[in-house]
């Protein structure tokens, strides 16, 4: 079967550093996406990943191993405002499948303390 | 950002009545999907649409559930007749291509079926 799993919570001390871990078993992986969303909004687009390694993007960086099925996001320098759920999303299928067929993870509530 | 309009934002309605909850997607995507997420769980994909037509649907796309966008207007999910299980909070999404990497969500329609 399909299933994305993630921690439920996250806390971390402002200005230190957050890793958001995700784990999938799936068949026909075809890249992993992380979205930040907040309380009653949008979930919004953060990062995409489709090769082994680390890909870094200034504040967030991500980090895939097909191998193990396992990804993280890391936040660096965390500020308070950076306290959200984080979703993993998993793109299942061939190129042909459309890009909107995600498998969701439940989510990282990330707190962030002073 | 380009922004992804959902209406309404909450709706409570009885079981057996229909709903129909709107979507007003990012004004150059060509691709539109919806999204189900149930109190405390992850989002699952319903159903993408493109073209004027349904490209894929999950086993939670019942046969009670349509969609469509009338000449370029809003991109609708139908729900006829709603049962209390359809209580949830739709997720809408767009995107410009079938092969990119982002979704552009809106904040989602609180529906509660009594």
């Amino acid at each position: 079967g399909q299933g994305v799993e993630q921690p439920a919570k996250l806390m971390s001390v402002e200005g230190t550093f957050a890793r958001v871990n995700c784990t999938y078993s799936t068949s026909g992986f075809n890249g992993l996406s992380w979205y930040q969303q907040r309380e009653g909004q949008a979930p919004v687009f953060l990062s995409y990943v489709v090769l082994d390694g680390l890909k870094d993007s200034g504040h967030f960086s991500t980090f895939l191993s097909r191998s193990n099925g396992y990804s993280y996001l890391l936040l660096t320098e965390l500020q308070i405002k950076d306290s959200a759920s984080y979703l993993c999303a998993v793109r299942i299928g061939d190129r042909g499948s459309a890009l909107g067929r995600l498998h969701f993870g439940a989510g990282t509530q990330l707190i962030v303390i002073p | 950002g380009p922004k992804v309009l959902q209406i309404p934002s909450h709706q409570i309605i009885d079981m057996g009545q229909m709903v129909t909850l709107n979507c007003d997607p990012v004004s150059n995507h060509l691709y539109f999907y919806w999204y189900k997420q149930i109190l405390g769980q992850q989002m699952e994909f319903l159903v993408n649409f493109y073209n004027g037509k349904v490209m894929e649907k999950s086993k939670l796309f019942k046969d009670q559930f349509s969609v469509e966008r009338p000449d370029g207007s809003y991109f609708t999910l139908k729900i006829q007749p709603t049962a209390l299980e359809d209580s949830a909070v739709y997720f809408c999404a767009s995107s410009l291509q079938n092969s990119g990497n982002t979704l552009y969500f809106g904040e989602g329609s609180r529906l509660i079926v009594v």
